[in-house]
C-alpha cells in the first residue's frame, strides 16, 4: 500500500523555525517527484514546493522563497521541509504529496494525512 | 500567482448534475492542458479525481468529468449522490514547475 506519513508540525512563535518530515512507503520513492501542499484553516489548497527525483531541482511558491527549503533523502524514503522566519500566514496543515507517475506529470495522486503548523505567540 | 477563481458553493439534489467552474488566466489554465481536480471531505486529505483536464484516475467514477475552454476549466458531477458532498479544488500548472490552486468550492447535496 502506498503511504505517506508526515510529522514535525506544532506550535511555533513568529520568526521561528520548524522542520517537517514525510516518510514514504509502498513505492519506489526515488522514482517520483515529491511536493508539499498546504491548507490554511478554512481556506483552499496552496502548492508550496516541489523537488525532483534526485533532489537536483527545487521549486517554490513566491511567498516562501528564501524562507523554506525542500529536500529529500532517498536512502531513507523521506521528504523534508525546513521552514524559517515563520509568520501567521504560514499557519496551515501541510501535506506531503506524490506525483501521479514517475514520468513527467502535473498532478498528485497520493497524499499524507497532513501535519498542522500553527504560528502564534 | 493569484488563486484560480471558483464559486464558493454549488448545490444540487440527488440525481442532478452540477458544474463547477475554475477560471484562471492565459498564464495558467489558458496555456496548459494540465488542469486537475481534487475532492476533499472534511478533515481528510485531498483525492485526485481528474487530471490533464478530462482524464480520470483508475477507480474514479465516470460521473465525474472535466473540460476546458479558454481560461476556464470545469468539473461536472452527474447523478449527484450524497457521498459527493465535499470540497472541490481545481489546480493548474502555471509554468516553470509551479502550480496554482483555486479557492475551493463546497458542494452541498440537498
Amino acid at each position: 500500500e502506498v503511504q505517506l506519513v508526515e510529522s514535525g508540525g506544532g506550535l511555533v512563535q513568529p520568526g521561528g523555525s520548524l522542520r517537517l518530515s514525510c516518510v514514504a512507503s509502498g513505492f519506489t520513492f526515488s522514482s517520483y517527484w515529491m511536493n508539499w501542499v498546504r491548507q490554511a484553516p478554512g481556506r483552499g489548497l496552496e502548492w508550496v514546493a516541489s523537488i525532483k527525483r534526485d533532489g537536483s531541482e527545487k521549486y517554490y511558491v513566491d511567498s516562501v522563497k528564501g524562507r523554506f527549503t525542500i529536500s529529500r533523502d532517498n536512502s531513507k524514503n523521506s521528504l523534508f521541509l525546513q521552514m524559517s522566519s515563520l509568520g501567521a500566514e504560514d499557519t496551515a496543515v501541510y501535506y506531503c504529496a506524490r506525483d501521479r507517475a514517475p514520468t513527467t506529470c502535473y498532478e498528485w495522486d497520493c497524499w499524507g494525512q497532513g501535519t498542522l503548523v500553527t504560528v502564534s505567540s | 500567482q493569484s488563486a484560480l477563481t471558483q464559486p464558493a458553493s454549488v448545490s444540487g439534489s440527488p440525481g442532478q448534475s452540477i458544474t463547477i467552474s475554475c477560471t484562471g488566466t492565459s498564464s495558467d489554465v489558458g496555456s496548459y492542458s494540465f488542469v486537475s481536480w481534487y475532492q476533499q471531505h472534511p478533515h481528510k486529505a485531498p483525492k485526485l479525481i481528474i487530471y490533464e483536464v478530462s482524464k480520470r484516475p483508475t477507480g474514479i467514477s465516470n460521473r465525474f468529468s472535466g473540460s476546458k475552454s479558454g481560461n476556464t476549466a470545469s468539473l461536472t458531477i452527474s447523478g449527484l449522490q450524497a457521498e459527493d458532498e465535499a470540497d472541490y479544488h481545481c489546480c493548474s500548472y502555471a509554468g516553470g514547475s509551479t502550480y496554482v490552486f483555486g479557492i475551493g468550492t463546497r458542494v452541498t447535496v440537498l
